[in-house]
């Protein structure tokens, strides 16, 4: 079982609404967690990174929050624009794994006109 | 340099033959990774430099799979013997340590 599950595993929106992707994890001890945007052929670029104690942060149209006690995350994205088409990715960061990082399997997301 | 880069940004290669995929990381960065991410699913780790150093590299799927960094810079990933199934994006990414990984573009292989 990956110890960072991610739902829905695909969706598609209209432009100018609002959606939410889910991360839940298992990883243990935890050290911080972060959303990554990987568009088609590219790599991954961080959009946020959480600690442990932080409950919420922003990142222009892209909002995540953190759960530690129920070990969920989530990612909200405002006002979607066309360019936002893209693979979401969860990763987890273990306390004292060398800062390897555990990725989630990424929700596909489209956004249509 | 700007970021990470990565060389070839595609590969096709025949079964049997060894493939070599180089990556140049972001100039000062001490920490160095490759991941594997195959067709439709999450990417996968293979190797962790810090310097010249590998203390990670649990990932590596097979003793088909190596991969040495020089000079504190350039890291090579080789593949011996190449199947099928090693068909997928290989990415590098760099760091400071503890700090946010930075990806390159990744390169393309294909086995044929």
């Amino acid at each position: 079982k990956n110890q960072v599950e991610q739902s829905p595993q695909s969706l598609i929106i209209l432009e100018g609404k609002n959606c939410t992707l889910q991360c839940n994890y298992t990883v243990s001890p935890f050290s911080n967690l972060r959303w990554y945007k990987q568009d088609t052929g590219r790599g991954p670029v961080s959009l946020t990174i959480m600690t442990f104690s932080e409950n919420t942060k922003s990142n222009g149209r892209y909002t995540a929050t953190l759960d530690a006690d129920t070990k969920q995350s989530s990612l909200h994205i405002t006002a979607s624009q066309l360019s936002d088409s893209a693979s979401y990715i969860c990763v987890v960061i273990r306390w004292g794994g060398g800062n390897k990082l555990t990725f989630g399997t990424g929700t596909q997301l489209k956004v249509e006109l | 340099g700007a970021g990470v880069s990565q060389s070839p940004s595609n590969k096709v290669t025949e079964k049997g033959k060894d493939v070599e995929l180089r990556c140049d990381p972001i100039s000062g960065h001490t920490a160095l990774y490759w991941y594997r991410q195959r067709l439709g699913q999450g990417l996968e780790f293979l190797i962790y430099f810090q310097g010249n150093s590998a203390p990670d590299k649990s990932g590596l799927p097979s003793d088909r799979f190596s991969a040495e960094r020089t000079g504190e810079s350039v890291s090579t990933l080789t593949i011996q013997r190449t199947q099928q199934e090693d068909s997928a994006v290989y990415l590098c990414a760099s760091s400071l340590v503890r700090y946010e990984q930075y990806f390159g573009p990744g390169t393309r292989l294909t086995v044929t």
